[in-house]
């Protein structure tokens, strides 16, 4: 079974701090994908990433950043947290190809909040 | 730019019913749709992927079907559980590598 690995469940933080979230696959996904996701929104993309030191961005990567040196793992940045910044945070990973076949796979989401 | 939309946003059946869930997308061309479940405080649990060459795909009491050329799939619960319960969400694969999401439908089965 794919397995997608957020490091915390649960996290608290105080305006201004530096954030990292971070994100494991074991099945040696080429993509991997960062969400976030709030009452009435849905899921949004902030950032993915098709390859190792490769990134793209999504649709709100303002206030944000990510870093992937090494294949299985995938981090979000936030530089400074903001009050806006209290969300889910989800992290995916798929194979990429064939297309047809790309499925994504989901960790079990970081509840963010930002005091 | 594709557009997902999922109705109804929110349902309530009796334990035992039948039901059905609907996803709208607007750009046809696409690789594949993937339904999800989401369980309160969860992340997403695949259910089903149907390839774009694909009209249903089955999974014990869960069913999904595509009709790609009026850019519509639905699931269809049967005999649905109280354990059934969740938010369900549709993704749509047309940009190769990238996902756009429906917002979900909350279904909750009544005992």
């Amino acid at each position: 079974d794919v397995k997608v690995t957020q490091s915390s469940r649960y996290l608290v933080k105080r305006t201004g701090e530096k954030v990292f979230l971070e994100c494991v696959q074991d099945m040696d996904h080429e993509n991997m994908f960062w969400y976030r996701q709030d009452p009435g929104l849905g899921l949004r993309l902030i950032y993915f990433s098709y390859d190792v030191k490769m990134k793209e961005k999504g649709d709100i990567p303002e206030g944000y950043s990510v870093s992937r040196e090494k294949k299985e793992r995938f981090s979000l940045i936030l530089e400074s947290a903001s009050t806006n910044q209290t969300s889910m945070y989800l992290c995916a990973s798929s194979p990429g190809l064939p297309l047809a076949k790309n499925i994504q796979y989901f960790g079990a989401g970081t509840r963010l909040s930002v005091l | 730019k594709q557009e997902v939309t999922q109705i109804p946003a929110a349902l309530s059946v009796p334990e035992g019913e039948n039901l059905v869930l609907n996803c709208s997308f607007t750009d046809s061309a696409i690789y594949n749709l993937q339904w999800f479940r989401q369980d309160p405080g969860k992340g997403l649990t695949s259910l089903l992927l149907i390839q774009s060459s694909q009209r249903e795909q089955t999974s014990g009491r869960l069913n999904a079907s595509l009709d790609k050329s009026s850019g519509r799939s639905t699931l269809y619960i049967a005999a649905s559980q109280p354990g059934d319960s969740a938010t369900y969400l549709c993704a749509v694969n047309n940009y190769g590598q990238n996902f756009v999401f429906g917002p979900g439908t909350r279904l909750s089965v009544l005992p």
